[in-house]
C-alpha cells in the first residue's frame, strides 16, 4: 500500500501565485486533514474532513481552501500565495474513530 | 497558542545514554500520542496511550501518560544512531473532536557515536 501521498516534494511560488498540494490516501480512511509545520513550532491544523463532502476549518485556514470530492482526495488550494505560507506542508489520514495518524511525506513549500 | 510545552528543545547524547523527554499542557487530555520525524519525511507514530496511568514500551522506547491527563513522557533506552530525529507528542484534549489533535514543538535528538 502505498499510505498517504504528497505532490509534490517542493515547489517555489511567488508571492500571489496560486497553487494546489495533492493528497490521496488508499487506505478508504474517512478522516482527512491538512497540517503546516514551521520551525520551532508544532504542527498546526488548517483545514480536516470527515468525509467526502465534509470539510471544516482548523486553526490557521487563512489564505487555504481545501475540497473533499472523493474518499481518497484532499487536495489544499492557495489561492493568492504570500511570504507566510512559506512552510511544510503534511497531509494525514485515520479511519474514523481511531488517533494513529498516517502522515504523507509533506510538501515544501517556498514563496518569495 | 502552543497548547503543548514540550522540553527539552534538543538534546545531543552519546550513543548507549537514554533519552527522556515530556510533554505538559494546562489541558486535560484523552489520548497522548508520540511521534518521530526524519528528515524530509512525515512523523510516524511510535506510542499511542489512552488511558492515565498508562504505561506503554515499544521496542527501547517507553511512553506514561500521567495521572492528571495533563502531562506525558517518553524515555529513549540504551540510544543508537538511528534515534536521531525529531520526536513530537500529540494529543487529543476532551474539547476536541474529529481525530483533532494537538502538537508539541518537538524535541530534535542528536546521537553522537
Amino acid at each position: 500500500n502505498a499510505g498517504v501521498t504528497q505532490t509534490p516534494k517542493f515547489r517555489i511560488l511567488k508571492i500571489g501565485q496560486s497553487m494546489t498540494l495533492q493528497c490521496t490516501q488508499d487506505m478508504n480512511h474517512n478522516y482527512m486533514y491538512w497540517y503546516r509545520q514551521d520551525p520551532g513550532m508544532g504542527l498546526k491544523l488548517i483545514y480536516y474532513s470527515v468525509g467526502a463532502g465534509i470539510t471544516d476549518k482548523g486553526e490557521v485556514p487563512n489564505g487555504y481552501n481545501v475540497s473533499r470530492s472523493t474518499t481518497e482526495d484532499f487536495p489544499l488550494r492557495l489561492e493568492l500565495a504570500a511570504p507566510s505560507q512559506t512552510s511544510v506542508y503534511f497531509c494525514a489520514s485515520i479511519p474514523g474513530g481511531g488517533y494513529g495518524y498516517t502522515f504523507g511525506s509533506g510538501t515544501r513549500l517556498t514563496v518569495v | 497558542g502552543q497548547q503543548l510545552n514540550q522540553s527539552p528543545q534538543s538534546m545531543f547524547i552519546q550513543e548507549g545514554e537514554d533519552v527522556s523527554m515530556n510533554c505538559t499542557s494546562s489541558s486535560i487530555f484523552n489520548t497522548w500520542l508520540w511521534y518521530k520525524q526524519d528528515p524530509g519525511e512525515g512523523p510516524v507514530l511510535l506510542i499511542a496511550l489512552y488511558k492515565a496511568g498508562e504505561l506503554t514500551s515499544n521496542g527501547r522506547l517507553t511512553a506514561q501518560f500521567g495521572i492528571t491527563r495533563k502531562d506525558s513522557f517518553l524515555n529513549i533506552s540504551a540510544s543508537i544512531p538511528s534515534d536521531v530525529g525529531i520526536y513530537f507528542c500529540a494529543g487529543q484534549r476532551t474539547t476536541d473532536s474529529w481525530g483533532k489533535l494537538q502538537f508539541g514543538a518537538g524535541t530534535q535528538v542528536v546521537v553522537t557515536p
